[in-house]
């Protein structure tokens, strides 16, 4: 059972756009919602994350928007750059006492920002 | 600051070979996961550790397992390799409360 659904699985940006990446939860018991970037033959690094008792956040060109409501968070690059080309991931993070903190993935976006 | 580091980065295996892919982390975190990667289908967690001496099942455990004898060193085997297998696999690490860092990967082809 997916309980984070990420959209779209592709994106195409001219440079200097805005590129928008979706999330969707399913699970009200999650506490914190991190987007990770991931390039080519790396590991997946933190960009920036939230919590739920915030509707934004951003850092530099990178935001969030979250809706508690709605169960929906996204990512909006400003600006993009070719440098920005990556898949990113969002996530969400459960924590209970006897499993611990556990982090569930959302299926990445491949991004593509055209000179 | 090493972080966290896998080992081997690339592995080819045969069918029914066994192999156990090495974490460690120098950031003192409780917290330690495994994941692998597949086209379209993001990260899925296999097992993971909140201490030393405790391990637990993710989402896919099955053909997987896992030991943490040491805190800063979670390992993974895999007893008895199959072609479902071929993966990236990720290790990462974290605080109770703090985000989670990620290895640089170990690609895994099982032939």
């Amino acid at each position: 059972q997916q309980q984070v659904k990420q959209s779209p699985q592709s994106l195409i940006v001219q440079k200097g756009g805005i590129s928008i990446i979706n999330c969707a939860y399913e699970n009200t018991a999650f506490d914190y919602f991190p987007w990770y970037q991931q390039f080519p033959g790396k590991g997946p690094a933190l960009l920036i994350a939230i919590r739920p008792d915030v509707s934004e956040k951003k850092e530099g060109r990178f935001t969030i928007s979250f809706n508690k409501s709605a169960k929906q968070f996204s990512l909006h690059i400003m600006d993009s750059q070719p440098g920005d080309s990556a898949t990113y991931f969002c996530a969400a993070r459960g924590i209970s006492e006897t499993s611990g903190s556990r982090l569930t993935f959302g299926e990445g976006t491949q991004l593509t920002v055209n000179p | 600051n090493a972080g966290v580091t896998q080992t081997p980065k690339f592995r080819v295996l045969k069918t029914g070979q066994s192999m156990t892919l090495l974490c460690a982390q120098d950031m003192n975190h409780e917290y330690m996961y495994w994941y692998r990667q597949d086209p379209g289908m993001g990260l899925r967690l296999i097992h993971y550790s909140v201490g030393e001496g405790t391990t637990a099942k993710g989402e896919v455990p099955d053909g997987y397992n896992v030991s943490r004898l040491k805190k800063q060193n979670f390992l993974l085997g895999l007893e008895s390799a199959a072609p479902s297998q071929t993966s990236v696999y990720f290790c990462a690490s974290s605080s109770v409360a703090g985000p989670a860092f990620f290895g640089q990967g170990t690609r895994l082809t099982v032939v």
